[in-house]
C-alpha cells in the first residue's frame, strides 16, 4: 500500500548510458514532480506534471525527459549520463490545490561512474 | 522571486530541551509555508504547514511552527526534543499567486539531539 513508489532504488551505470527511473502514486493525486537532491542535500525541482500535462520545466539539460503516460505515473528518462548526474532523484505527488503538501517517494540513488 | 533561507546548517540540542529550527522567506503577498523532515535514506515527510489563519500551527510528532509576517519567519519548534527527532529538516515556500505549483525548498538544517 505504498503511496509513492520509485524503481529502481539504486542505479549504478557508466557515463554515456541511457537510463530510466519510474514513479507511481496510488493516492489519486493530480500533480506529480521530479526533484534532484545533490550530495549537499540541496533539493531542486526539475519537472512537474498536472493531469499528464507538463507545467513546470526548470533549467534542466534536455538529456532529461519526463514522461507521464497517465496521472498516476511519471517516469524520468536520462540520455548520455554524465558524472554530474549522480544524485538522489525523488518523485513526489500532491492534490492539484497548491495549498496541499507533497508526498515523496523513497528516492532513487543514481551513481554514474 | 520567492526564496527561503535556513540560516543554520546544523542545530545541536540535548534531549529534553526545547528546540528551534529557523526559517525565513521572501515572497510577494502571503506565502504558503511548509516544513518537511528527512530521515537517512528516506524521502521527505510532511510535518506541518501554514496557509492562513492562526499563526501557530501544530503538526506531526509534537512539532509546531509560528508564522511571523513582520519578521518573514516560520521557525519550527518543539518543547522537548527526543533523540529520534535527529534528522534533516527542510522549510519550503510556495507563492500562492504563481500560476504553476512550484515549491522552493530551503537548504536544510541537520538537527542532532544528544542523549
Amino acid at each position: 500500500d505504498t503511496a509513492v513508489s520509485q524503481t529502481p532504488k539504486y542505479l549504478v551505470t557508466q557515463m554515456g548510458n541511457d537510463k530510466s527511473i519510474k514513479c507511481e502514486q496510488n493516492l489519486g493525486h493530480d500533480t506529480m514532480y521530479w526533484y534532484k537532491q545533490d550530495s549537499k542535500k540541496f533539493l531542486k525541482i526539475m519537472f512537474s506534471y498536472n493531469n499528464k500535462e507538463l507545467i513546470i520545466n526548470e533549467t534542466v539539460p534536455n538529456r532529461f525527459s519526463p514522461k507521464s503516460p497517465d496521472k498516476a505515473h511519471l517516469n524520468l528518462h536520462i540520455n548520455s549520463l554524465e558524472l554530474g548526474d549522480s544524485a538522489v532523484y525523488f518523485c513526489a505527488s500532491s492534490p492539484g490545490d497548491r495549498t496541499n503538501e507533497q508526498y515523496f517517494g523513497p528516492g532513487t540513488r543514481l551513481t554514474v561512474t | 522571486a520567492q526564496s527561503v533561507a535556513q540560516p543554520e546548517d546544523q542545530v545541536n540540542v540535548a534531549e529534553g530541551n526545547p528546540l528551534t529550527v529557523k526559517c525565513t522567506y521572501s515572497v510577494s503577498g502571503n506565502p504558503y509555508l511548509f516544513w518537511y523532515v528527512q530521515y537517512p535514506n528516506r524521502g521527505l515527510q510532511f510535518l506541518l504547514k501554514y496557509i492562513t489563519g492562526d499563526n501557530l500551527v501544530k503538526g506531526s510528532y509534537g512539532f509546531e511552527a509560528e508564522f511571523n509576517k513582520s519578521q518573514t519567519s516560520f521557525h519550527l519548534k518543539k518543547p522537548s526534543a527526543l533523540v529520534s527527532d535527529s534528522a534533516l529538516y527542510f522549510c519550503a515556500v510556495r507563492d500562492p499567486y504563481s500560476s504553476a505549483s512550484k515549491i522552493i525548498f530551503g537548504s536544510g538544517t541537520r538537527l542532532s539531539i544528544r542523549p
